[in-house]
């Protein structure tokens, strides 16, 4: 199956820090990616959807000026937590589709912890 | 009330039990179900998808779709030690185009007892 990589797999930064995660597709062009957020015990919550070269889409409730979404080229997206705080600590997960419109191909995710 | 809703767990079978998962959703629009397994601070992996309703079957894994009543289920035959992971059903209304968002179910602890 396709593989999706993110790096990095775990970060630690203050308080009013900007954290960078990225999210590749490592054997095939991924036009749509989209960023979840998920808190222990809980379900996965889309954040966004990024198509290759436009804006992203967010989710009612997802501060697009906080969290920086740029797709620019098929196979990377960054997801960019600007100022973070320690409610911003959650486990990061992206995933990717091809152009075909298949399955979502999930990322190992990213565990931020906000001090 | 939430679109998908799933019993969180957890629950807890010995091995080689059959195991039952199940989930329930209010929008009659999905027509792809799919079940995740997710392990411990790791990413979910696609185990199946059904479209519409109907059962399907893989190795000791079936999973059952029934719209009528709104009701999904993941069934797990002569289950190992290593099935313990937390299964998340999930939902799309317009199948697999890029238009279509994926709903998660909250999920389910699964341990499975030596």
């Amino acid at each position: 199956g396709a593989v999706v990589s993110q790096h990095p797999s775990w970060v630690i930064c203050k308080s009013g820090t900007s954290v960078k995660i990225e999210c590749r597709s490592l054997d095939f062009q991924a036009t749509t990616m989209f960023w979840y957020r998920q808190f222990p015990k809980q379900s996965l919550m889309l954040m966004a959807t990024s198509n290759e070269g436009s804006k992203a889409t967010y989710e009612q409730g997802v501060e697009k000026d906080k969290f920086l979404i740029n797709h620019a080229s098929l196979t990377l997206s960054t997801l960019t937590v600007t100022s973070a705080h320690p409610e911003d600590s959650s486990f990061y997960i992206c995933s990717a589709r091809d152009g075909g419109g298949n399955e979502q191909f999930f990322g190992p995710g990213t565990r931020l912890t906000v001090l | 009330q939430k679109e998908v809703e799933q019993d969180p767990g957890p629950l807890s079978v010995p091995e080689g039990a059959i195991v039952s998962l199940n989930c329930t959703y209010s929008n009659s629009a999905f027509q792809y179900f799919m079940w995740y397994r997710q392990y411990s601070r790791k990413g979910p992996e696609l185990l199946m998808y059904t479209y519409s309703s109907g059962n399907k079957e893989d190795g000791r894994f079936t999973a059952q779709v029934d719209k009528s009543s709104k009701y999904i289920s993941l069934f797990i035959r002569d289950s190992q030690p290593s099935d313990s992971a937390t299964y998340l059903c999930a939902m799309s209304g317009w199948g697999y185009s890029s238009a279509s968002k994926i709903i998660f179910g909250s999920g389910t602890r699964l341990s499975i007892r030596p």
